[in-house]
């Protein structure tokens, strides 16, 4: 089986400031790591993968993740927070051998930037 | 670049009426999926067809009916809607090998009164 959890349901922060967006998650065997972004009325973006090897994963508009296999986590982040970031995240977590392929989908975060 | 695309964009239904969401990619992509989401639920997966020919239940299939036509055609019907369905659909694909990104469509807001 496998799961993720996206322990904040909303991350407030301001601009310039920087950012975390949290995500843990739990597999059997290694896991592939993803991240989107939805903006309003959209569908879902990718942002950023981890698959293999640098456990520091740079992505589309500035972000990055860093991916713990210890304590299971693969948390977004970017140095310097816009206003246009505000949108909602998803992490997600597929298993790299011996399941369907099928990604599992955290329950999203709402990301905040205040001017 | 197109890529996933799906019509409508928005539909509102009476209860019991039916209907099909219709989805297509240019990608070339073996796999295809249709999402539900609601608010506070995250993406719930609930069909998918990991190749032209085959299609599996997810999550939630209860309610719905799936048609993989050929490659780049996968198709989400529901036959008797009911206010329950009342959510906002997302079809995506995916290449081969388990490291490949999804890729989603710009989504089908559906109503059901």
């Amino acid at each position: 089986a496998q799961s993720v959890a996206q322990p904040e349901d909303q991350v407030n922060v301001a601009e310039g400031n920087p950012l975390t967006v949290k995500c843990t998650y739990s597999v059997s065997g290694n896991p592939y790591l993803f991240w989107y972004v939805q903006y309003p009325n959209r569908g879902l973006q990718f942002l950023l993968k981890y698959i293999t090897g640098d456990n520091l994963v740079k992505g589309s508009y500035g972000f990055e993740a860093e991916f713990n296999k210890s304590q299971t986590s693969f948390h977004l982040k970017k140095p310097s927070a816009l206003v246009s970031d505000s949108a909602l995240y998803f992490c997600a977590v597929r298993v790299e051998s011996g399941g369907s392929y099928i990604p599992t989908f955290g329950r999203g975060t709402s990301l905040i930037v205040h001017p | 670049n197109a890529g996933v695309t799906q019509t409508p964009k928005f539909q509102v239904l009476k209860t019991g009426q039916s209907m099909t969401l219709q989805c297509a990619q240019d990608m070339n992509h073996n796999s295809m999926y249709w999402y539900r989401q609601d608010p506070g639920m995250g993406l719930r997966l609930i069909y998918y067809s990991a190749s032209e020919g085959t299609t599996d239940k997810g999550e939630v299939p209860n309610g719905y009916n799936v048609s993989r036509l050929n490659k780049r055609e996968f198709s989400l019907r529901l036959e008797s809607a009911a206010p329950s369905q009342t959510s906002v659909y997302f079809c995506a694909s995916r290449g081969m090998g388990a490291g490949n990104t999804i890729y989603f469509g710009e989504g089908s807001w559906l109503t059901v009164v």
